[in-house]
């Protein structure tokens, strides 16, 4: 069955980096497009960044550009997301998500998330 | 990123129908038939419930139907059962400058 278990959250201080891992079993992850998907504490979803089933595209929102880089590792099923400069406000759960093409946002599975917290 | 307008809240007796609205710009929503929805309970992860505005995944109840007109989309659950009680989330494509925007959020409660 698919299954995507993201790791590599903890807490951090300002300034500091973390990467984040996704590992996905259970279907040909070198053909779908990946997502991260941020969730606040008691706030709501927000996009963070997508990256194409080969790599070869990349996207980013606002909030992050600049700080976080999406890649991924077909020979290893393997997404991250290398997050610098940490800031306060990226303190969330962090999700990955498939979609089968990567503009339809059309995310069929997620991951349970690993919680990020920034804080001195 | 401005995110898409959603009524905080949605309520309904069992059985009644709700409707929630998802309202953005002809930049995303109305730009694109990319909007689905997205039902969270508390703790959980995401599920997916509508996606191309109107198309229900396998296992998703006929209960759940969306529909778009201009820059709104709208989520109808009809016949209210109680666990439909969660929060719904809208989403769309938003072309290449912004790729991904969610909507703020609805909470539906079964009265």
């Amino acid at each position: 069955q698919v299954q995507l278990v993201e790791s590599g959250g903890g807490v951090v201080q300002p300034g500091r980096s973390l990467r984040l891992s996704c590992a996905a079993s259970g279907f040909p992850f070198g053909t779908y497009g990946m997502h991260w998907v941020r969730q606040a504490p008691g706030k709501g979803l927000e996009w963070v960044a997508v990256i194409w089933y080969d790599g070869s595209d990349k996207y980013y929102a606002d909030s992050v550009k600049g700080r976080f880089t999406i890649s991924r590792d077909n020979s290893k099923n393997t997404l991250y997301l290398q997050m610098n400069s940490l800031r306060a406000e990226d303190t969330a759960i962090y999700y990955c998500a498939r979609c089968t093409h990567a503009w339809e946002l059309r995310f069929d599975y997620w991951g349970l998330g690993t919680q990020v917290t920034v804080s001195s | 990123q401005s995110a898409l307008t959603q009524p905080p809240s949605a309520s309904g007796s069992p059985g009644q129908s709700v409707t929630i609205s998802c309202t953005g710009t002809s930049s995303d929503v109305g730009g694109y038939n990319y909007v689905s929805w997205y039902q969270q309970h508390p703790g959980k992860a995401p599920k997916l419930m509508i996606y191309e505005v109107s198309k229900r995944p396998s296992g998703v109840p006929d209960r759940f139907s969306g529909s778009k007109s201009g820059n709104t989309a709208s989520l109808t659950v009809t016949g209210l059962q109680a666990e439909d009680e969660a929060d719904y989330y809208c989403s769309s494509y938003a072309g290449s400058n912004n790729f991904g925007v969610f909507g703020t959020g609805t909470k539906v409660t079964v009265l």
